[in-house]
């Protein structure tokens, strides 16, 4: 089974901070990784599909990079209602997810 | 438009059974893969499981295989979930949520669609 490991797991950061968490898989075994985004109490919202592809109506400042076993979601100018945590999926595997905090 | 809702969650006993249900609206239900994904209390995303468009081919997690069983109904656009022997353990917000590839002959393993989620839980 595929293992993901998702880093950092906490994130303190500022509004306009270009911001950078990483997921790393346990082996290269598909390219298709999705990022999400999710808000206390309630559903995940999907940001990025197959490592870089940009979700229709999510803000252009989220991009996603990455192949074999190391992806990256960056955002450029973090945002007020950018304060969430972020989760990566390959598969079948979650990472363990990363609170994205204000500093 | 396009929406999932689910509904079934509540209290059980462990060792006992409860069957959730998602109904889908807005999009050709029939054209989806289809997963639960459950979120234990202040834990992360565990994916449950997936069912193919038709109900052909059907993945659980090792966690719950052999005491939860997915199922579906086109014709109702309909999603089932039915847990048996529960734990502790299974104690979590559970989500239906689409696959992202339409007509599609393999998950694409990430859901652009998710209900609002219903609890499980589990206790004595």
């Amino acid at each position: 089974d595929i293992q993901m490991t998702q880093s950092p797991s906490t994130l303190s950061a500022s509004v306009g901070d270009r911001v950078t968490i990483t997921c790393r898989a346990s082996q290269s075994i598909s390219s298709w990784l999705a990022w999400y985004q999710q808000k206390p109490g309630k559903a995940p919202k999907l940001l990025i599909y197959k490592a870089s592809s940009l979700e229709s109506g999510v803000p252009s400042r989220f991009s996603g990079s990455g192949s074999g076993t190391e992806f990256t979601l960056t955002i450029s100018s973090l945002q007020p209602d950018d304060f969430a945590t972020y989760y990566c999926q390959l598969l079948e595997a979650f990472g363990q997810g990363t609170k994205v905090e204000i500093k | 438009q396009v929406q999932l809702v689910e509904s079934g969650g509540g209290l059980v006993k462990p060792g006992g059974s409860l069957r959730l249900s998602c109904a889908a609206s807005g999009f050709t239900f029939s054209d989806y893969y289809m997963s639960w994904i459950r979120q234990a209390p202040g834990k992360g995303l565990e994916w449950v499981s997936y069912i193919s468009s038709s109900s052909s081919y059907t993945n659980y997690a090792d966690s719950v295989k052999g005491r939860f069983t997915i199922s579906r109904d086109n014709a109702k656009n309909s999603l089932y979930l039915q847990m048996n022997s529960l734990r502790a353990e299974d104690t979590a917000v559970y989500y239906c949520a689409r696959d992202g590839g339409i007509a599609a002959h393999r998950p694409y393993y990430y859901m652009d669609v998710w209900g609002k989620g219903t609890t499980v839980t589990v206790s004595s």
